[in-house]
């Protein structure tokens, strides 16, 4: 089974401030997927990756497959990005099973 | 369109009680999810269906039974709830597996059982 693990899991920023969210896996993967939980319990998808970068406005997602370890990256950070940033991984083709972190809990401060 | 919609938001049981939640898409997904998430841990998948008349079992299914009798609907049934089960699930769906597809979540049901 594959053992995800996000850091950090509580992050605390200014407005304005560049953030990082972690993700490392210990087993070889097909797929990474980044997902952000809203305060009021909402799940959404940002990314979904298996190689390089991938940018969505100031959401910027990078996988390093040889390392086993994806970054989150928001830059410019806003009060409205306040959430819970979940990392979620999937071990091979034709899997229907994601393997989930614990979440980042990201307070932006204005 | 709604996306996926789950009914209910809240519910309290006692130790024994049976229930059933429903997840409903309008997406024409063929694939449809049941996680629970619980404090300290990852969403864990409970069951899932590939397609209409078809289920399996995910990481967590013990205590849980799911029927996929229409396309759009997944049904999680409790058959006599314990306090362990006490959490909030949620419900997905994807238009092909997941490597292709985003899934996309429903709202969440909180469930209690005392």
């Amino acid at each position: 089974k594959n053992e995800v693990e996000q850091s950090p899991q509580n992050l605390t920023a200014q407005e304005g401030e560049f953030i990082t969210i972690n993700c490392s896996y210990s087993v070889g993967i097909s797929a990474l997927h980044w997902l952000q939980q809203h305060p009021g319990g909402g799940i959404v998808s940002l990314f979904m990756l298996s190689s390089g970068k991938k940018k969505h406005g100031r959401l910027i997602a990078t996988i390093n497959i040889q390392e086993k370890h994806s970054s989150l990256h928001i830059t410019a950070s806003h009060p409205r990005d306040s959430a819970v940033y979940i990392c979620a991984v999937e071990s091979g083709a034709g899997s229907y099973q994601l393997t989930f972190g614990k979440g980042t809990k990201l307070s932006v401060i204005p | 369109n709604a996306g996926v919609t789950q009914t209910p938001k809240f519910r309290v049981l006692k130790t024994g009680q049976s229930m059933t939640l429903l997840c409903a898409q309008d997406m024409n997904h063929e694939y449809m999810y049941w996680y629970r998430q619980d404090p300290g841990m990852g969403l864990r998948l409970i069951h899932y269906s590939v397609g209409e008349g078809t289920t399996a079992k995910g990481e967590v299914p013990d205590g849980y039974n799911v029927s996929r009798l229409k396309k759009q609907n997944f049904l999680l049934g409790l058959e006599s709830a314990a306090p362990s089960q006490t959490s909030v699930y949620f419900c997905a769906s994807s238009y092909l597996e997941i490597s292709y597809n985003e899934q996309f979540f429903g709202p969440g049901t909180r469930l209690t059982v005392l």
